[in-house]
């Protein structure tokens, strides 16, 4: 089965700095996709950046980045010049490339400070 | 462009009255269909997913029921409803293996 943990339930970082958000996740699978979603306090979740296991460069979109260690099953979330729309809980999801079915982690709550 | 519509938005319903909660997808066609549920502050848990009219996976047994009698449409009932019902009903769908899921707004639904 697969599980995806995230361990920090709540994390805070002041405006314009850095903030890095962990996911770890235990699987068997060879090949598979994870992705980060962002669920603002409005509440619609949308996708903030997605990674296919099989590609060893890490995902980048703007001011959000990926750190992938498939050996050590991590695949965390950065941050970068932190804005205050970046206000949300933030959720770690796995997909196998063999089925249907996501696993998504507990979730992160993200407060940016002004 | 593809769009997912998902109501109602808010709905307050007393213990036993039944429950029905509607979503549709436009602009695609043969989505995965998928029914989350987010309890206040914790994750989501997959309630139940489709991968085609008529075909429903359920991941957790409940008094709740899941149907697809179109394509791009996907409902969740429930006969009667109880208290731990109470929750955030997500609606989602994505177009196959490795696909990105695009979420509804979201139900609220308050059993009292």
């Amino acid at each position: 089965a697969q599980t995806v943990t995230q361990s920090q339930p709540e994390m805070s970082v002041q405006e314009a700095e850095t903030v890095t958000l962990s996911c770890t996740y235990d699987t068997s699978e060879n090949n598979y996709y994870l992705f980060w979603y962002k669920q603002p306090p409005s509440r619609q979740m949308i996708l903030v950046i997605r990674q296919e296991a099989y590609k060893q460069q890490n995902a980048t979109e703007n001011r959000f980045s990926v750190n992938f260690q498939k050996a050590a099953k991590s695949f965390s979330l950065k941050i970068s010049d932190s804005q205050l729309g970046d206000t949300a809980m933030y959720f770690c999801a796995f997909l196998p490339n063999t089925g249907n079915q996501f696993y998504f982690g507990t979730g992160t709550s993200l407060t940016v400070i002004p | 462009s593809q769009t997912i519509h998902q109501w109602p938005a808010t709905l307050v319903q007393p213990v036993g009255s039944p429950l029905s909660l509607e979503c549709t997808v436009e602009g695609t066609s043969n989505p995965n269909l998928y029914w989350y549920r987010q309890a206040a502050g914790r994750g989501l848990q997959l309630l139940f997913y489709s991968v085609g009219i008529g075909q429903i996976s359920s991941e957790v047994p409940q008094n709740l029921s899941a149907s697809r009698p179109q394509d791009r449409q996907f409902i969740l009932s429930s006969k009667k409803l109880l208290l731990s019902d109470s929750g955030f009903y997500l609606c989602a769908w994505n177009t196959g293996v490795g696909g990105e899921l695009f979420f509804g707004e979201g139900s609220r639904l308050t059993v009292l």
